[in-house]
């Protein structure tokens, strides 16, 4: 199992540029979310799937969309690029038990800058 | 929403225990108590998961009181590679849908030789 894979590992946009961070599981993991980490501060959701076709807004979702057609795939996206989204993005995946994620596995994560 | 509140930071020598208390006062019935690791430049690793009294593996130890406003996560004989950020995540179970978990800002542990 590779487990969950992120492209790419760095990127650099310009401000107003949109772009797609991928996130791929081979677990058969029903939920998977995205989380965006700022330096020396913990991770903040931005949204989270808990199966195809479902997305959910997490703690900080404006600027940024999801969309799950699949189990496997979980695409974010950018719309507009402003240098407040410089950060690293984690993708992570679980199953879920009684309802809550347990035992997410998350990917290496993409260094983002917008400048 | 339950928020948690966690020591910034700790420090420990090779060898000790190490026991890191996690504040949860708005915990809901429904909501489990969860642990990650980070280390630098990686995503987090899960630790251990509770709901009530003590939950143990390989790695470690979560003890979580009756009331269950708070839970302490018990690391044995820590190593240098225990250096790292531990979060205290609750999980916000909404019935039938998967609920949101959040991450705070976590404890830096920091372990000597």
């Amino acid at each position: 199992n590779a487990g969950v894979t992120q492209t790419p590992k760095f990127q650099v946009l310009k401000t107003g540029q949109s772009m797609t961070l991928q996130c791929a599981q081979d677990m058969n993991h029903e939920y998977m979310s995205w989380y965006r980490q700022d330096p020396g501060m913990g991770l903040r959701l931005i949204h989270y799937s808990v199966g195809a076709g479902i997305t959910d807004q997490g703690e900080v979702p404006n600027g940024y969309n999801v969309s799950r057609s699949t189990t496997e795939d979980f695409p974010l996206r950018l719309l507009s690029a402003a240098p407040s989204q410089t950060s690293v993005y984690f993708c992570a995946s679980s199953y879920s038990f009684r309802g809550v994620p347990y035992e997410q596995y998350f990917g290496p994560g993409t260094r983002l800058t917008v400048t | 929403l339950a928020k948690t509140t966690q020591p910034i930071s700790m420090d420990s020598y090779e060898g000790q225990e190490v026991n890191i208390t996690c504040s949860h006062n708005n915990i809901a019935t429904n909501d489990y108590i969860t642990w990650y690791q980070q280390f630098p430049s990686q995503g987090p690793r899960f630790i251990i998961q509770g709901y009530k009294t003590k939950v143990t593996n390989e790695v470690a130890s979560l003890f979580i009181p009756a009331d269950r406003k708070s839970s302490t996560l018990s690391l044995p004989r820590v190593s240098l590679s225990d250096t790292a950020v531990y979060y205290c995540l609750v999980g916000d179970a909404q019935g039938s849908t998967l609920g949101r978990l959040y991450f705070g800002r976590g404890t830096q542990l920091t372990v000597w030789p």
